[in-house]
């Protein structure tokens, strides 16, 4: 049960598109198609973001997509808007029957 | 309106138990999944445990099996989580999270608040 693989920090100047990696094993990531992301601003609730790898809860920003390839999910956000300055977290089920997280992107809005 | 209210947390002396308790409104408690999961104070999210509907399921993190026991009444729509043998690293806010079907595979959409647990003497 390792956490899933994000880097540290990722950042972007506004209007331009970022991407955060994600990367896990054949036996979460890749095995399955439950992927989700999450936001999560300091001292608040994390929100749901992306869910099944590339759908959106209603109410989520369209900037907001994802996407898998292999072992490795990704989050895309473009536009990037000073408010997407936070944190980001990855998350799949697993062969386990368990799941697991991703350690976390600090996303920086130049 | 969703709503998941945790309790149950507190100072608490290492080796002691806890319970920690979520009540639920504004959705059918017994169609939905339940987790818990953790942050420890500056730190990432940490999956701790999920239960399906029927209680048939339970699934725990390495690190807890063993320690932690998830419970549901769906009468009552509380979700528990009985914590023994506490450790300092348990110290953390401990959220209460829906799932979006009755399965443990399928995502956790909405969060409550959280309630923290610190373990120390």
């Amino acid at each position: 049960q390792s956490a899933l693989t994000q880097p540290a920090s990722v950042s972007g100047s506004p209007g331009q598109s970022i991407t955060i990696s994600c990367t896990g094993t054949s036996s979460d990531i890749s095995g399955y198609n439950y992927v989700s992301w999450y936001q999560q601003h300091p001292g608040k609730v994390p929100k749901l973001l992306i869910y099944d790898v590339n759908n959106r809860p209603s109410g989520v920003s369209n900037r907001f997509s994802g996407s898998k390839s292999g072992n490795t999910a990704s989050l895309t956000i473009s536009g990037l808007q000073a408010e997407d300055e936070t944190d980001y977290y990855c998350s799949s089920y697993t062969s386990s029957g368990t799941w697991v997280f991703g350690g976390g992107t600090k996303l920086t809005v130049l | 309106e969703v709503q998941l209210v945790e309790s149950g947390g507190g100072l608490v002396q290492p080796g002691r138990p806890l319970r920690l308790s979520c009540a639920a409104s504004g959705f059918t408690f017994d169609d939905h999944a339940m987790h818990w999961v953790r942050q420890a104070p500056g730190k990432g999210l940490e999956w701790v445990s999920a239960i399906n509907w029927n209680s048939r399921d339970k699934a725990y993190v390495d690190s807890v099996r063993g320690r932690f026991t998830i419970s549901r009444d769906n009468a009552r729509k509380s979700l528990y989580l009985q914590v023994s043998s506490l450790r300092p690293e348990d110290t953390a806010l401990y959220y209460c999270v829906k799932g979006s079907s009755g399965y443990n595979h399928d995502v956790m959409d909405v969060w409550g608040q959280g309630t923290t647990v610190t373990v120390s003497s």
